[in-house]
Order: structure tokens, then sequence, then C-alpha cells
């Protein structure tokens, strides 16, 4: 069974970069045909995409927070990470780790448990 | 990007009866890579459909997709009383994906 843990601070200060580190067990983050995805919830609202990586180094963002994002892979350490840079209160949100794979046709989807980021001096 | 919207913002039903929920993308989603997840509050979301119809590991038959092109459907069969929730479709069809807003499934 795949298992997902976000990690890092849960209070960041305006403009300073917020950094989150998703570890994964049950899987290998270099295996071809996995992807590695961070989706975000402001309070109250609905599910929003924020990018996803492949072991080959394949990424994307949404275009709402291309400029400030980044996400890598450690494959050293089966983990990959999300930076997020000069963010606002409107990045206060919990934020998850999802891990999409496919095997024998089928696609399975784990979430981490989320971890709530708040901005704030 | 693609647009996902869904209908209604808000479902009222009761156990018994049958849900449908309505996911449109603002042009159509390639090899129609839809999924559907629920979401109970305080917990992450849960892969319900995927393929727009393929329905994920462990996933009760009472859950069903349909639908291709711009156009898809989530039906219920027969509420359950733990199938009220928060109901996501998202489109994976393209490099940048998205979710729709939402639909909130509640007894009537």
């Amino acid at each position: 069974q795949v298992q997902l843990q976000e990690s890092g601070p849960g209070l960041v200060k305006p403009s300073q970069t917020l950094s989150l580190t998703c570890t994964v067990s049950g899987a290998s983050i270099d295996s071809s045909g996995n992807s590695w995805t961070w989706v975000r919830q402001h309070p109250g609202k609905g599910l929003d995409w924020i990018g996803y990586i492949t072991y080959s180094g394949r990424t994307d963002h949404t275009p709402s927070l291309r400029g400030r994002v980044a996400i890598s892979v450690d494959t050293s350490k089966n983990q990959f990470s999300l930076k997020l840079t000069s963010v606002t209160a409107a990045d206060t949100a919990v934020y998850y780790c999802v891990a999409t794979t496919f095997r024998l046709g089928e696609m399975s989807v784990y979430w981490g448990q989320g971890t709530l980021v708040t901005v704030s001096s | 990007e693609i647009v996902v919207t869904q209908s209604p913002g808000t479902l009222s039903l009761s156990p018994g009866e049958r849900a449908t929920l309505s996911c449109r993308a603002s042009q159509s989603v390639p090899s129609n890579s839809l999924a559907w997840y629920q979401q109970i509050p305080g917990q992450a979301p849960r892969l319900l459909i995927y393929g727009a119809s393929s329905r994920a590991t462990g996933i009760p038959d009472r859950f069903s997709g349909s639908g291709s092109g711009t156009d898809f459907t989530l039906t219920i069969s027969r509420l359950e009383p733990e199938d009220f929730a928060v109901y996501y479709c998202q489109q994976y069809g393209t490099s940048v994906s998205t979710f729709g807003q939402g639909t909130k499934l509640e007894i009537k």
C-alpha cells in the first residue's frame, strides 16, 4: 500500500518561501508511469491543482502560480518537494501530496493526510 | 487550460434515492481522462472513478461514471448515509490538470 506523508513548517511569514516535502513509502519515486502531484485546499473551499513531476523530471504547474512554484524529486530519499516563493495570506491552505500510479492498466491515486500551512507575520 | 464546471453546487436527496452529478469541460478532455473524487469533511479526497467510467479499486458498484468529450456524469444508484459528502471531478488529460469546484451532496 502506498503511503504519503507531508512535512514542513505550519507557519510561514509573508514574502517568504513555503517549503514542503512528501515522503513516499510503498512505491518508488523513480518508477516510470507514476506521477507526483501537489494539491491545495483553501479553508472551506475546493481543490486546487498546483503541479506535478515525474521521475524523469517532466513537470508542469498551474498558470496562476507559474513563476512562484517549483516541484522537485529526491530519488535517494524517495521524496518529492514543493517550494512556493513570495507567499501571501492567499497561500494559506491545506497542502496535499498525491501519488498517481498505473499498474496493469489500472489507475490508483493516493493522498497524504494534508498539512495546514498558514501565512502570517 | 481546460476549465471544469460542476453542477449543481448543492444536491439535497434522501438515502435510497438516485444522485446524478454533472461535470462539463470547456473543451474536449483528451482520452476522456476524467476522474471523480469523494471528500468527507476533515479527510483527504478518495478516488472513485477514473477514465470517465472505470471504478477505482474497492469502490462500491452503486457508483458509476459516464460521458465523453466535454460532458461527464457521476451516478450514485442508491444513496447510503456515508455517501453524503462533497464530490469533485478532475480532468487530467492535459499537462495542466484542473478540478471542478465541487458538488455538495446533502441529506434532505
